[in-house]
């Protein structure tokens, strides 16, 4: 089945600095990639997600990024502000019914 | 709009009782899934619905564990007996499920305490 690694577990950066946090999944079949942000005591929010046929993906200060072949995916969050503090997790699907595997989750911490 | 809607937010019960957790999906959306969270093992899929048809229960740990979907605006998450391992937050999602992949969008959990 499908495996999804997220690195790092643990990220922290000042404000106003970028944020990347990468993913790998094994299965070539996956097609659905979302993010997601955890807040304390909250479910997790999809924040912004990518399909297998397109390379990047950009909302606002997020961006994430798709390499199909080396089969990697990545978040990139820039002019980073307290209030983006939270557990980040991606995920990757290759249903129909959207059968998401999550990755173990990143830790960022905005430093005022 | 109505997000996805847990009941209990907090559970705490001695071990051997029984535990429902229910969930109220967003109207519309015909797939619904639970999800188990915890520190050791992260986030994962316990069981998912489709037009209230459980269609993966690979994920349930064993059999103290069920869930139903009498209907597609309620689901409910059963463990008996309850061990302290069970101990957790459980989350409920929702979305439009077909061939198209679409967000799913959760609810805010049941932290589960068994004693």
């Amino acid at each position: 089945g499908e495996n999804v690694e997220q690195h790092p577990s643990t990220l922290s950066v000042q404000e106003g600095d970028s944020a990347v946090i990468k993913c790998t999944y094994s299965d070539s079949a996956s097609n659905y990639f979302p993010w997601y942000k955890q807040e304390l005591g909250k479910g997790p929010q999809l924040i912004i997600d990518i399909r297998s046929n397109v390379g990047e993906k950009k909302d606002q200060r997020i961006a994430v990024t798709l390499n199909k072949t080396a089969k990697h995916f990545s978040l990139h969050i820039t002019e980073t502000q307290p209030e983006d503090s939270a557990v980040y997790f991606c995920a990757a699907s290759n249903t129909g019914f959207q059968k998401l595997v999550f990755g173990t989750g990143t830790r960022l911490l905005v430093s005022p | 709009d109505a997000g996805v809607i847990q009941s209990p937010r907090h559970e705490v019960t001695e071990m051997g009782q029984e535990v429902t957790l229910r969930c109220k999906p967003i109207s519309g959306h015909n797939s619904l899934f639970w999800y188990r969270q915890t520190m050791m093992r992260g986030l994962e899929l316990l069981i998912y619905f489709n037009n209230n048809v459980p269609i993966d229960d690979s994920g349930m740990p064993e059999d103290r564990f069920s869930a139903k979907m009498p209907n597609a605006s309620f689901s409910t998450l059963k463990i008996q007996p309850s061990e302290p391992r069970d101990s957790a937050v459980y989350f409920c999602a929702s979305t439009l499920g077909g061939s198209s992949n679409q967000p799913q969008h959760f609810g805010d959990g049941t932290r589960l305490s068994i004693l």
